[in-house]
């Protein structure tokens, strides 16, 4: 079955550049996403890549994908103490609505 | 629109009592799903509904766990009887198929923190 491994914890002082990484199995995945979690709330969609796409970048946020590797990767520049948070990847098919998630990455910023 | 509620937001209980576990789509989504968060285990699919229908509930770990989905805008999650490794949060999110703007993104509730005592 599909596969989603994160690595579990990141720590970077604020201002710097946090990088958090994924690798997935599925090869037929059509749509990649990152979650963000902050303590005690449900999960929020941060961004989306589709999989003909190489990077994809929104404001703070850059995505790559590297298809032949399935790996994803979130940046998130100039990171602030309120991006503290779990991190999740995920994983569909098209016409499929089951996503998968990674273990979830837990970033913590310190000042 | 209000996003996906969930009730109640913390459920405190002991081994043995049923336990059910409410929730409101996002208005106008087809796609309901129920998932599971402990630390152990990370996040879950329990189970997902389309158009009030179950599609796939692979993931209820055991008959003790039911869902339903009576209509477009209201799904319950049934622990009966509960036992202390249900103890997790529990998420409710929606989606709609075919949104153009963000393809397949599912909406999710705040949790309901589940503890069995």
């Amino acid at each position: 079955g599909e596969d989603v491994e994160q690595s579990l914890f990141l720590s970077v002082r604020e201002g710097d550049s946090s990088v958090i990484n994924c690798t997935y199995t599925d090869s037929s995945s059509t749509y990649l996403y990152w979650y963000k979690q902050e303590p005690g709330a449900g999960l929020q969609l941060l961004t989306y890549i589709f999989s003909n796409m190489d990077m994809k970048q929104d404001q703070r946020l850059t995505v790559l994908l590297n298809k032949k590797d399935k790996h994803l990767s979130l940046r998130i520049a100039d990171t602030q103490t309120g991006d503290s948070a779990i991190y999740f990847c995920a994983e569909t098919d098209t016409g499929f609505q089951k996503l998968v998630f990674g273990t979830g990455t837990r970033l913590l910023v310190s000042p | 629109d209000a996003g996906v509620i969930q009730s109640p937001r913390h459920e405190v209980t002991e081994m043995g009592q049923e336990v059910t576990l409410r929730c409101k789509p996002i208005s106008g989504h087809d796609y309901l799903f129920w998932y599971r968060q402990t630390m152990m285990r990370g996040l879950e699919l329990l189970i997902y509904f389309n158009n009030n229908v179950p599609i796939d509930d692979s993931g209820m770990p055991e008959d003790r766990f039911s869902a339903k989905m009576p209509n477009a805008s209201f799904s319950t999650l049934k622990i009966q009887p509960s036992e202390p490794r249900d103890s997790a949060v529990y998420f409710c999110a929606s989606s709609q198929l075919g949104t153009s703007r963000v393809p397949d993104t599912q909406y999710f509730g705040p949790g309901t923190r589940l503890t069995v005592l």
